[in-house]
């Protein structure tokens, strides 16, 4: 089990530019979530998918965001016309079909600044 | 929709120090309720958790229970050292699709 790994780990880009991130969950994980953390703050909720199946989006992700998860494995979350605002920690999670008690697995976040 | 509020920090103690740090929640239906912990550097990992209410859930000698009379779930631990200093994050979850609500977050420093 090597956990969940998400690249790169640091993306510095200049505003306008586009950006995209990719999770790759523990295997046979079936949920994947994605989280935006800010400074000080703790992580918020952006979007959900349940193998293939993107379930849930969050009132934060602009259209301006995207996320796949294509084959129902790796994930990826696309920021078009980046803002300032947008500078922050992306964390992926996974966790296996559901179950009351089912904790998540984070992986260790890829930091965004735009400049 | 659901919410988590944890006691401001940062919180600075003295090893061996007693510690408590408030959780309360709101949520519609019975959320599970965890605590994540988070190292400088490193990403959040699940410290404790508790699915149902009377629930405690320990580890590495923290404690918390699911008290749902007083919807909170305090974290405990009778004494604390210096590698517990981190960020400390109480979440709920489990009613839509099991995504997490968090805290904001406690920064915890232990001084030898």
């Amino acid at each position: 089990d090597t956990g969940v790994s998400q690249n790169p780990r640091h993306k510095i880009t200049k505003r306008g530019q586009n950006v995209t991130f990719r999770c790759d969950p523990i295997s046979e994980h079936n949920r994947l979530y994605w989280y935006r953390q800010t400074l000080g703050q703790g992580p918020e909720f952006l979007t959900y998918f349940q193998n293939e199946a993107q379930l849930e989006k969050s009132r934060l992700l602009s259209d301006r965001f995207s996320a796949e998860r294509p084959k129902g494995s790796f994930s990826t979350l696309e920021i078009q016309r980046t803002e300032q605002g947008d500078s922050a920690m992306y964390l992926c999670a996974s966790s296996p079909p559901f179950r009351a008690g089912n904790e998540q697995f984070f992986g260790p976040g890829t930091r965004l600044t735009v400049l | 929709g659901d919410s988590v509020t944890q006691m401001e920090g940062p919180v600075t103690l003295s090893e061996e120090a007693f510690l408590t740090i408030n959780c309360t929640y709101t949520a519609t239906g019975y959320p599970s309720l965890f605590w994540y912990v988070q190292y400088p550097g490193e990403g959040l990992q699940l410290l404790l958790k508790a699915t149902k209410a009377d629930d405690k859930g320990s580890n590495k000698g923290f404690e918390a229970t699911y008290r749902k009379e007083t919807t909170s779930f305090h974290l405990e631990k009778g004494s604390v050292q210096v590698s517990d200093s981190a960020v400390y994050f109480c979440s709920a979850g489990g009613t839509s699709y099991g995504k997490l609500t968090f805290g904001q977050g406690t920064i915890l420093t232990v001084h030898p």
